[in-house]
C-alpha cells in the first residue's frame, strides 16, 4: 500500500509565480520527510528535508511545511524558474537509524514552469 | 567528492536470465540502498546495506538479492528475470555526515527484459 501519496501527477506554473507541491502520508511512525527533484535520465537529487519536531524549513527559494496532525507536507518554490521543471518526489522515513534507512516515496509530481 | 556511480547504465536481458548491477557509494558513506523505479509504482525500496550487512528489506521476492563489500561498494542481483523487472534501478548512499536520512542517488541502471 502507498504510505506516501502525491495526488497531483502534474502541475504547471508561470515563471516567477509560486509552485506548491503537496504530499500526504498515512504512517504515523514517519518522523523525517524529504523532497527530491528528478530530471530525466538522472537519479533523484536531494532538495530539502524536515523532521517532525519542526513545522517549517527554508532553504533559499525552497520551503517545506509540515502539518503533522494532518499528516501533510508541502513544498513551496518561490519564485519558480524554468529550470525547476522536473519531477518532484516526496519521501518519508521513521526516525530510527537502528532499523536502517528505507525511504518511502510518493509517485511524484511533474512540475512545468513556463516562461 | 565524486558522487554515487552505477554500472552499467543500460542493460538488455532476456527473460529467465540473471543480472548483476553494481554501485559505488560516495566516499565515506557506509549505507547503500537500492530502489526500483517503474512508471506505475514509482520508487520502491528494495534493501539497504550497512557495514556489509543487510539492515532493511522491502517487499520484493527472493529473486532480488544484494551484498555489500568491505569498501562499501554494493551489488544487487536479480535471478530468473521476468518482463516486469524492466525498470530503472537506483542506488543511494548515506552516512557521510550531517543527516544520514538524506540519501544521495546515482544515475541508475536502466534494465530492459525482453
Amino acid at each position: 500500500d502507498q504510505q506516501v501519496k502525491q495526488n497531483s501527477p502534474s502541475l504547471s506554473v508561470q515563471e516567477g509565480r509560486i509552485s506548491i507541491l503537496n504530499c500526504d502520508y498515512t504512517n504515523s511512525m514517519f518522523d523525517y520527510f524529504l523532497w527530491y527533484k528528478k530530471y530525466p535520465a538522472e537519479g533523484p537529487t536531494f532538495l530539502i528535508s524536515i523532521s517532525s519536531i519542526k513545522d517549517k524549513n527554508e532553504d533559499g527559494r525552497f520551503t517545506v511545511f509540515l502539518n503533522k496532525s494532518a499528516k501533510h507536507l508541502s513544498l513551496h518554490i518561490v519564485p519558480s524558474q524554468p529550470g525547476d521543471s522536473a519531477v518532484y518526489f516526496c519521501a518519508a522515513s521513521p526516525l530510527n537509524s537502528n532499523s536502517g534507512y528505507a525511504l518511502n516515496f510518493g509517485k511524484g509530481t511533474s512540475l512545468l514552469v513556463t516562461p | 567528492k565524486a558522487g554515487v556511480t552505477q554500472t552499467p547504465r543500460y542493460l538488455i536481458k532476456t527473460r529467465g536470465q540473471q543480472v548483476t548491477l553494481s554501485c559505488s557509494p560516495i566516499s565515506g558513506h557506509r549505507s547503500v540502498s537500492w530502489y526500483q523505479q517503474t512508471p506505475g509504482q514509482g520508487l520502491q525500496f528494495l534493501f539497504e546495506y550497512f557495514s556489509e550487512t543487510q539492515r532493511n528489506k522491502g517487499n520484493f521476492p527472493g529473486r532480488f538479492s544484494g551484498r555489500q563489500f568491505s569498501n562499501s561498494r554494493s551489488e544487487m542481483n536479480v535471478s530468473t528475470l521476468e518482463l516486469g523487472d524492466s525498470a530503472l534501478y537506483l542506488c543511494a548512499s548515506s552516512g557521510g555526515g550531517g543527516s544520514s536520512y538524506e540519501q544521495y542517488f546515482g544515475p541508475g541502471t536502466r534494465l530492459t527484459v525482453t
